[in-house]
């Protein structure tokens, strides 16, 4: 079936410690999202990438880092230099086709800092 | 900027109520996109509807209804006859395309839960 998985699930990790979380899809699509959930505030862009080689940064890059060297694939690496990363993380992707389509999401990674 | 308010944080009702979600929203596009999302316990974010700027008419899909009013800037999401299976964290978007990408803007959510 086709569609958007994260990996891993679940995640913890030691203050001052990288993690890199996986997002691959499926459905052919261009554009691919990264966005950080907090509880009430919604969700923010962290990045985004319209064409394989490109990312741009969103509203809240600092300390998250990014590469897109498949189609398929977009991680998204937490760096040591993010002060507050404990939270819900979701990769999104879309079709640039045609008029503005929906964004498809994976079901999310959450990450806690111990 | 773009910006999605929804205020209400929060909103519990009894099964078979009818409940509002209300969602106002920023632009000084002419052409946008708005969007609802509903996301249940498992996490994923699941559309439910787009509508376009140009296309002002009230949508229904079952026991769903949207009413879309560029005057209050407003897209409104209405369960009619509520069930426990809707309960979930909805989120209305807004279009945001900068330099040829397409983004989206979510508003904080309301998270309805639906009482038996």
């Amino acid at each position: 079936d086709g569609g958007i998985t994260q990996s891993p699930k679940y995640l913890f990790r030691k203050e001052g410690q990288n993690v890199t979380l996986s997002c691959e899809q499926n459905l052919n699509h261009d554009a691919m999202y990264w966005y950080r959930q907090d509880p009430g505030q919604g969700l923010r862009l962290i990045y985004y990438s319209q064409i394989v080689n490109d990312f741009q940064k969103g509203d809240i890059a600092e300390g998250y880092s990014v590469s897109r060297e498949k189609k398929e694939s977009f991680p998204l690496t937490v760096t040591s230099a993010q002060k507050n990363p404990t939270a819900f993380y979701l990769c999104a992707s879309k079709w640039t086709g045609g008029n503005t389509g929906e964004l498809f999401f994976g079901e999310g990674s959450r990450l806690t800092v111990l | 900027a773009q910006k999605v308010t929804q205020a209400q944080t929060e909103i519990s009702v009894v099964e078979k109520e009818d409940v509002t979600l209300d969602c106002v929203y920023e632009t000084r596009d002419t052409t946008y996109y708005l969007f609802w999302y509903k996301q249940p316990p498992s996490g994923e974010l699941v559309f439910l509807i787009r509508r376009n700027s140009f296309d002002e008419q009230n949508e229904i899909s079952g026991r769903y209804s949207w009413n879309f009013q560029k005057s209050t800037s407003s897209f409104n999401f209405t369960i009619t006859a509520s069930q426990v299976v809707d309960s979930a964290v909805y989120f209305c978007a807004l279009s945001d395309e900068d330099q040829g990408a397409q983004k989206l803007v979510f508003g904080q959510g309301t998270r309805l839960t639906i009482n038996p």
